[in-house]
């Protein structure tokens, strides 16, 4: 079955830094890899997504790359704030929704 | 109006005990899941339901039983509780069951067993 690691588990950035987590997915015919921001005391929520038909996607100060190639896709936060931080999820799926999350990233940003 | 939610926010319980956690969404969508999270925030699928049917039911001990009375609602019953069980179990919805599907995870229920 499909394996998604994630790196690194914890991320400290001062605000205004970028922040990159990185992900790893082993199943070749996974073609769905959201990601989800997870606060304290809430559950997850989607903040971007990209399909394999996809090399890259923006949105705001928030992208995500995919390399299907080497089967590795990351999360790119530019001009950091204390808002972001909370702990970020990278998952990969093929069919039926079945998402294989990450373990996770808890990314601190300092004012 | 809250999307998906779930009752209680909080349950703690002994050992042996039989509990329930009930789930809700009003989107409109046809696939719901739980989730459970472990102490190191490990997050991963127990179960899903499309339509009232079941669709994926991972290594998941028989305790363990969801229930779907219509497509809004999946809750989660568990027998003879052990400390092992003890999470923050999530429920979520998304529109169909395929890949691609944005799923909608509720605020979570935190189950502690003693």
């Amino acid at each position: 079955g499909e394996n998604v690691e994630q790196h690194p588990s914890t991320l400290s950035v001062q605000e205004g830094d970028s922040a990159v987590i990185k992900c790893t997915y082993s199943d070749s015919a996974s073609n769905y890899f959201p990601w989800y921001k997870q606060e304290l005391g809430k559950g997850p929520q989607l903040i971007i997504d990209i399909r394999s038909n996809v090399g890259e996607k923006k949105d705001q100060r928030i992208a995500v790359t995919l390399n299907k190639t080497a089967k590795h896709f990351s999360l790119h936060i530019t001009e950091t704030q204390p808002e972001d931080s909370a702990v970020y999820f990278c998952a990969a799926s093929r069919g039926f929704q079945k998402l294989v999350f990450g373990t996770g990233t808890r990314l601190l940003v300092s004012p | 109006d809250t999307a998906v939610s779930q009752t209680p926010k909080y349950l703690v319980t002994q050992m042996g005990n039989d509990k329930s956690i009930k789930c809700e969404q009003n989107l409109g969508h046809d696939t719901m899941y739980w989730y459970k999270q472990d102490s190191k925030k490990f997050l991963k699928i127990m179960f899903s339901y499309n339509n009232k049917e079941l669709i994926i039911n991972e290594t998941v001990p028989n305790r363990f039983s969801p229930k779907s009375p219509d497509k809004a609602h999946l809750n989660l019953h568990i027998n003879s509780l052990e400390l092992g069980d003890s999470a923050v179990y999530f429920c979520a919805s998304s529109h169909v069951a395929g890949a691609g599907d944005t799923q909608y995870f509720g605020p979570g229920t935190r189950l502690t067993v003693l």
